[in-house]
């Protein structure tokens, strides 16, 4: 099966900063990719939809500046979360899309840690 | 955005029972119908799906009956196995949109 990674697996930063998570597709070229949230025990919230080459759709509630995305390449997309704050503290995960419109493959997720 | 249930939210059962999962779903667009299997700190996997064209599919102890009029769908999984402990999630799909939207899991716990 098509294989994504995300990097980094685990992340602990100050509150303020921001941290950069990268998502790639390795072996097949993802022209849409997920973006993904999960507190403990809660499902995946979907936070947006990238495409490659254009802009992201935000789902709502969303702050689209306080969460950047950019979809540069058809291997990778990456999630900023700017200013972050203890209540950003989550899994993130991401998923791509395949040639089959409903396949997506996720990505092993990062654990965010804001202090 | 589509409005997704799962009931139950848990669900404790004895190894060799079967376990019944059910997601009801709004948006009578969706024709694309998984189910994620996730255990705890991984990603989702996805153990079975069906499309609208087809009522039930079935993979060896795992199967998914859908009910479009009723806007639901479920899976059963029969002689269920400590493995099979997780938290399962639905996520239907409307292709024009090309969005899942997960419903809010149900733990299986299968004790030995």
């Amino acid at each position: 099966g098509a294989v994504v990674s995300q990097h980094p697996s685990r992340v602990i930063c100050k509150s303020g900063t921001s941290v950069k998570i990268e998502c790639r597709s390795l072996d097949f070229q993802a022209t849409t990719m997920f973006w993904y949230r999960q507190f403990p025990k809660q499902s995946l919230m979907l936070m947006a939809t990238s495409n490659e080459g254009s802009k992201a759709t935000y789902e709502q509630g969303v702050e689209k500046d306080k969460f950047l995305i950019n979809h540069a390449s058809l291997t990778l997309s990456t999630l900023t979360v700017t200013s972050a704050h203890p209540e950003d503290s989550s899994f993130y995960i991401c998923s791509a899309g395949g040639l089959v419109i409903e396949t997506q493959y996720f990505g092993p997720g990062t654990r965010l840690l804001v202090l | 955005g589509e409005n997704v249930e799962q009931h139950p939210s848990t669900l404790s059962v004895q190894e060799g029972d079967s376990a019944v999962i059910k997601c009801t779903y709004s948006d009578s667009a969706s024709n694309y119908f998984p189910w994620y299997k996730q255990e705890l700190g991984k990603r989702p996997q996805l153990i079975i799906d069906i499309r609208s064209n087809v009522g039930e599919k079935k993979d060896q102890r795992i199967a998914v009956t859908l009910n479009k009029t009723a806007k639901h769908f479920s899976l059963h999984i029969t002689e269920t196995q400590p493995e099979d402990s997780a938290v399962y999630f639905c996520a239907p799909m409307a292709y024009n949109f090309n969005k899942f939207y997960f419903g809010s899991g149900t733990k299986l716990n299968v004790k030995p």
